[in-house]
């Protein structure tokens, strides 16, 4: 079965830039989509198809995709961009990555 | 806003049933696809099952067959007929929309709780 992996946690600075990886065979050729989900709350679509930003997401949130790994990077980091991030693909079925969570220091 | 509200989560024996909810407003569950997610404690996301704006379905092969998702149109509504539960189905479930066809989950619920515990 396909698996994606992402690191489980990520640290940044305040105001700094975020990266976040999602690893896949060949994953460049897939549509990519992440979300950022914080504890008790919706999931939230944050990125689509590699790197359309859906309405009301900030230009801070940035997406690439390319042979075996899709990067989310999100720049001038802010405290309330700590969450759990999530990458996600369509096989057969839909496969989501382990989840990496954000730290803003 | 457009919402999706899940419900019908709660404490349940192994080996028995649970149906769950999923009403939306401001969003056509006929006019896209919906999808269960769930989360386990402690766990990341897990897709669970989608049916499309044709009505044909789709399941994670790890349920084996015990799961049954459906929607009333008419009630703007999609449920998830969950049967011979195990203590590991033990999880948030979330509901979810999306496009039509196999593609991103946007808008989600904020998720019902169920328990699988004797």
């Amino acid at each position: 079965s396909y698996e994606l992996i992402q690191p489980l946690s990520v640290s940044v600075a305040l105001g700094q830039t975020a990266t976040i990886t999602c690893g896949g065979d060949n994953i460049g050729g897939k549509n990519v989509h992440w979300y950022q989900h914080k504890p008790g709350q919706a999931p939230v679509l944050v990125i689509y198809r590699d790197s359309s930003r859906p309405s009301g997401i900030p230009e801070r949130f940035a997406g690439s995709n390319s042979g075996n790994t899709a990067t989310l990077t999100i720049s001038s980091a802010q405290a309330g961009d700590e969450a759990d991030y999530y990458c996600q693909v369509w096989i057969t079925s839909a496969v989501f990555g382990g989840g990496t969570k954000l730290t803003v220091l | 806003d457009v919402q999706l509200v899940e419900s019908g989560g709660g404490l349940v024996q192994p080996g028995g049933s649970l149906r769950l909810s999923c009403e939306a407003s401001l969003f056509s569950v006929s006019s896209n696809s919906m999808n269960w997610v769930r989360q386990a404690p402690g766990k990341g996301l897990e897709w669970v099952s989608i049916i499309y704006r044709g009505g044909g379905t789709n399941y994670a092969d790890s349920l084996m067959g015990r799961f049954i998702i459906s929607r009333d149109n008419s009630k703007n509504t999609v449920y998830l007929q969950m049967d011979s539960l195990r203590v590991d189905d033990t999880a948030v479930y979330f509901c979810a929309g999306g496009p039509a066809g196999p593609n991103w989950f946007d808008p989600w619920g904020r998720g019902t709780l169920v328990i699988v515990s004797s």
